[in-house]
């Protein structure tokens, strides 16, 4: 299987200053089709998932152009520019390259 | 709009079984590969189950962790899928989570709110 690895971020983080949060692979996640099956989901407290970023930088529909998705085959960063409350929660990779796996998770708190 | 509702939830004894059942509307069912992602109190999201359409054969597969234990399948005139889990272990206790793959994305675009399986004696 592939794992996936977060990274934490430095809790709290204020209003309106930037995040990012790193996940690795231990595979290269990019295929032959050129595209690099990563994907970002976000879950609030007591909510499903929802997913935020596929392609590992395409913002899935309605999502907010604060969040940005970038990086490599294996290294990856979500960056969620001015955090507001509503961004609270804990932020997922998963990898679809195979069989999916997810991250353990990084959660957002903000102050 | 698309809609994902899981039922059948429960407490259950180790050993025990139980059929989860995921109806679905919003959306043509048929094209359409389905999921199930647990994810244990307190714990990250595990991916578990995938049940393809009718033009990949139905084909089904799982994670290591629940073959040969859990079985997932689909009913396309109900536009629901199913997961029976049996022979239950108390690391199955999770909030059991449907899901749909799209294709488009290779990604969970849409999720379910969840059903709660408890293993305990």
């Amino acid at each position: 299987d592939i794992v996936m690895t977060q990274g934490a971020l430095p809790n709290p983080v204020p209003s309106g200053e930037s995040a990012s949060i790193t996940c690795q692979s231990s595979k290269s996640l990019l295929y032959s089709d050129g595209k690099t099956y990563l994907n970002w989901y976000l879950q609030r407290p007591g909510q499903s998932p929802q997913l935020l970023i596929y392609w590992m930088s395409t913002r899935a529909s309605g999502v907010s152009d604060r969040f940005s998705g970038s990086g490599s085959g294996t290294d990856f960063t979500l960056k969620i520019s001015r955090v507001e409350a509503e961004d609270v929660g804990v932020y997922y990779c998963q990898q679809f390259l195979e069989f999916p796996t997810f991250g353990s998770g990084t959660k957002l708190e903000i102050k | 709009e698309v809609q994902i509702l899981e039922t059948g939830g429960g407490l259950v004894k180790p050993g025990g079984s139980l059929r989860l059942s995921c109806a679905t509307s919003g959306f043509n069912f048929n094209d359409y590969f389905m999921h199930w992602v647990r994810q244990a109190p307190g714990n990250g999201l595990e991916w578990v189950a995938e049940v393809r359409n009718k033009n990949n054969n139905y084909a089904t597969y799982y994670a290591a962790s629940v073959k040969g234990r859990f079985t997932i399948s689909r009913d396309d005139s109900k536009s629901s899928v199913y997961l029976q889990v049996s022979s239950l272990r108390a690391e199955d206790t999770a909030i059991y989570y449907c899901t749909r793959l799209t294709i488009a994305a290779i990604s969970f675009d849409y999720w379910g709110q969840g059903v709660m399986v408890t293993v305990s004696s």
